[in-house]
């Protein structure tokens, strides 16, 4: 069955840091990858969208790598600071006509002052 | 301000009965989306419709309706055959085509059934 895996525990790091948050697919074949941040209680608000066949993906202080061989995605926040602090989503899009997204557990992100 | 709204934000219920929860969008956007979300877990699609009129069953529809009679307009309908209704439910809606488009997220409706 399809899977999508995001780390199960909290990524602690230190402010100013790379953060590094890893989403990884089974039984999958995506055209397209996105990530959500969510903030408690809200809903999730949209970051960044990457191709198939697009390596890497840049906006601001957020970078996303796609790895379709591999069957993964990587998602980093450079120069992290407390406000970074929030649950990350990843997403799947297998293309087509339909728009649904199979959404990953998410990743709970913690950035200490 | 354009955007998605959904209301109530918290809504209480007694088993057995059913309850509507709004969503409303003014992006003119022509898809729309719901999904349920437990702790700990991702989000889990239960019904989405790509044009007015029309809907289709996601992962999860079992215990739920919705209705398209409106581009604005997605109510989902949380029936007393939802076995374990008590969740954070969101709406969501984009654009509709071949490409992947983001998702517009409302700020959610938390249910709690007793």
């Amino acid at each position: 069955s399809q899977k999508i895996e995001q780390n199960s525990e909290a990524l602690n790091i230190q402010e100013g840091k790379t953060a590094t948050l890893t989403c990884n697919y089974t039984n999958y074949s995506p055209a397209y990858l996105q990530w959500y941040r969510q903030d408690p209680g809200r809903g999730p608000v949209f970051l960044l969208l990457i191709r198939e066949n697009e390596k890497e993906k840049r906006k601001e202080r957020l970078k996303v790598t796609f790895d379709t061989t591999l069957k993964q995605s990587l998602f980093h926040i450079t120069a992290s600071q407390p406000a970074d602090s929030a649950t990350y989503l990843c997403a799947l899009d297998k293309g087509g006509a339909t728009n649904k997204l199979i959404f990953g557990t998410g990743t709970l992100l913690a950035v200490q002052p | 301000d354009g955007g998605i709204t959904q209301s109530p934000k918290y809504l209480f219920r007694k088993e057995g009965q059913n309850v509507t929860l709004s969503c409303e969008q003014n992006l003119n956007h022509d898809a729309m989306y719901w999904y349920r979300q437990d702790p700990g877990q991702g989000l889990r699609l239960i019904y989405y419709s790509q044009i007015v009129n029309d809907f289709q069953k996601g992962d999860i529809a079992e215990g739920y309706s919705v209705s398209r009679e409106k581009k604005e307009s997605f109510p989902l309908t949380v029936t007393s055959a939802q076995k374990n209704p008590t969740a954070f439910y969101l709406c969501a809606s984009s654009p509709q085509g071949v490409l992947s488009y983001e998702q517009y997220f409302g700020p959610g409706t938390r249910l709690t059934v007793t």
